[in-house]
């Protein structure tokens, strides 16, 4: 089955600590994104990647990191100096970064760091 | 950067056409107008997408005038499952380094009852 996965579904932090969110795609796709979604509010685009070995910072990349060494996987840091890191966490992908309206997401992240 | 405007929620009943219309008065000539529809604690789910007029696939339609400055999107004949939000992307990447983000609107929470 193609398809994005995202583990884990839930993940639990303590403040200060760094965490990894981990998103791979099998569709082959050369876009790769990363959403945060806070309670009963849309989606807001951390960062992007159109290609292997390149990424984009979007509206709130401040305290994420990225990286995008092979094809199939995209994942995203949060680090101690995100101020508010409980969120869900989404990972999607597109074609090409063309065709980025067209997105498949993954099931998410559900991050609590307390 | 395009913003989009929807109405917060909207209720119907079983076996209704539902119209949700999506405000975006600062869409640029290169951006496409995408619908997604999300279920609680899973990630969007891709609907349909257009440019200008009408576009109609098996589960919705969608109606962009010809100033592009709104587009709605219809649900023939909606059931219980379709009870969900729905949200009305509208924007493009850019394939050189600036940084535009594409822009997710508030979303239109659709409740459907028997």
């Amino acid at each position: 089955d193609g398809g994005i996965t995202q583990s884990p579904k839930y993940l639990f932090r303590k403040e200060g600590q760094n965490v990894t969110l981990s998103c791979e795609q099998n569709l082959n796709h050369d876009a790769m994104y990363w959403y945060r979604q806070d309670p009963g509010q849309g989606l807001r685009l951390i960062y992007y990647s159109q290609i292997v070995n390149d990424f984009q910072k979007g509206d709130i990349a401040e305290g994420y990191s990225v990286s995008r060494e092979k094809k199939e996987s995209f994942p995203l840091t949060v680090t101690s100096a995100q101020k508010n890191p409980t969120a869900f966490y989404l990972c999607a992908s597109s074609i090409s970064s063309g065709r980025a309206g067209e997105q498949y997401f993954g099931p998410g992240t559900r991050l609590t760091v307390t | 950067l395009a913003k989009t405007t929807q109405p917060i929620s909207m209720d119907s009943y079983e076996g209704q056409e539902v119209n949700i219309t999506c405000s975006h008065n600062n869409i640029a000539t290169n951006d496409y107008i995408t619908w997604y529809q999300q279920f609680p604690s899973q990630g969007p789910r891709f609907i349909i997408q257009g440019y200008k007029t009408k576009v109609t696939n098996e589960v919705a339609s969608l109606f962009i005038p010809a100033d592009r400055k709104s587009s709605t999107l219809s649900l023939p004949r909606v059931s219980l499952s379709d009870t969900a939000v729905y949200y009305c992307l509208v924007g493009d990447l850019p394939m050189d380094t600036g940084r535009r983000a594409l822009t997710f609107g508030s979303g239109t929470r659709l409740q459907v009852q028997p």
